[in-house]
């Protein structure tokens, strides 16, 4: 089955260290995004991607770059760290029959 | 500017009583709505829009435009509906909002 996988799917990292997340998709959706999610804060969209030239911010982009390697992989990058940047992570797609979003399993992120 | 409010951040019932998860939005033009639903340690997966006004697990939701609002309704809820549920507005750039979710629990 056509499906959206992350890696890693648990990490726990120091302040100031790099981490990048990867999101690859099977699905042939040209559409992905990367959410964080905090208990009562819901999902919040940290950047999304229509094509593989088309980078944009979402809410809350600060402290976080991505990459479009390609049409199936989106990759998300915290280049420094934070303890307040711990919280799930999910990568979603959706193609061009409608606004459905298809979600990963979501990445576990703590930042000691 | 659009924005999805879910009023409850916690919803508890008991078998079998009626259920109704609350959203609100507010968007100018015309939305694409929808609900998602996440069980515990699974992803987030779409329940039902209201654009196919399908009941899905038995559960309903109706745009109203007049009160902008969509509410997620089952009128038995079971054990198995116990989950995190999302309300989701979609504009047509494909950019959607998302709500801050209730977490309903459904008691034996």
């Amino acid at each position: 089955d056509a499906d959206v996988t992350q890696t890693p799917r648990n990490r726990i990292t120091k302040t100031g260290k790099r981490i990048m997340l990867e999101c690859s998709q099977t699905k042939g959706h040209d559409r992905m995004y990367w959410y964080r999610q905090d208990p009562g804060l819901g999902l919040q969209l940290i950047y999304y991607s229509f094509d593989v030239k088309d980078i944009n911010k979402g809410e809350i982009s600060d402290g976080y770059s991505v990459s479009r390697q390609a049409q199936a992989k989106f990759s998300l990058s915290l280049e420094s760290a934070i303890p307040n940047q711990t919280a799930l992570y999910f990568c979603a797609t959706s193609g061009t029959q409608g606004n459905e979003q298809f979600f990963g399993p979501g990445t576990r992120l703590t930042v000691l | 500017a659009q924005r999805v409010t879910q009023p409850e951040k916690l919803l508890s019932v008991f078998k079998g009583a009626p259920v109704e998860l609350k959203c609100n939005y507010s968007y100018s033009g015309s939305p694409e709505l929808f609900w998602y639903v996440q069980y515990s340690r699974q992803r987030l997966q779409l329940l039902l829009r209201h654009i196919s006004r399908e009941s899905i697990k038995g559960f309903t939701a109706d745009l109203n435009k007049g009160e902008t609002s969509f509410h997620l309704k089952k009128p038995f809820a079971q054990e198995e509906d116990s989950a995190m549920y999302y309300c989701a507005l979609s504009r047509g750039s494909y950019i959607p909002t998302f709500g801050r979710g209730t977490s309903l629990i459904v008691h034996p």
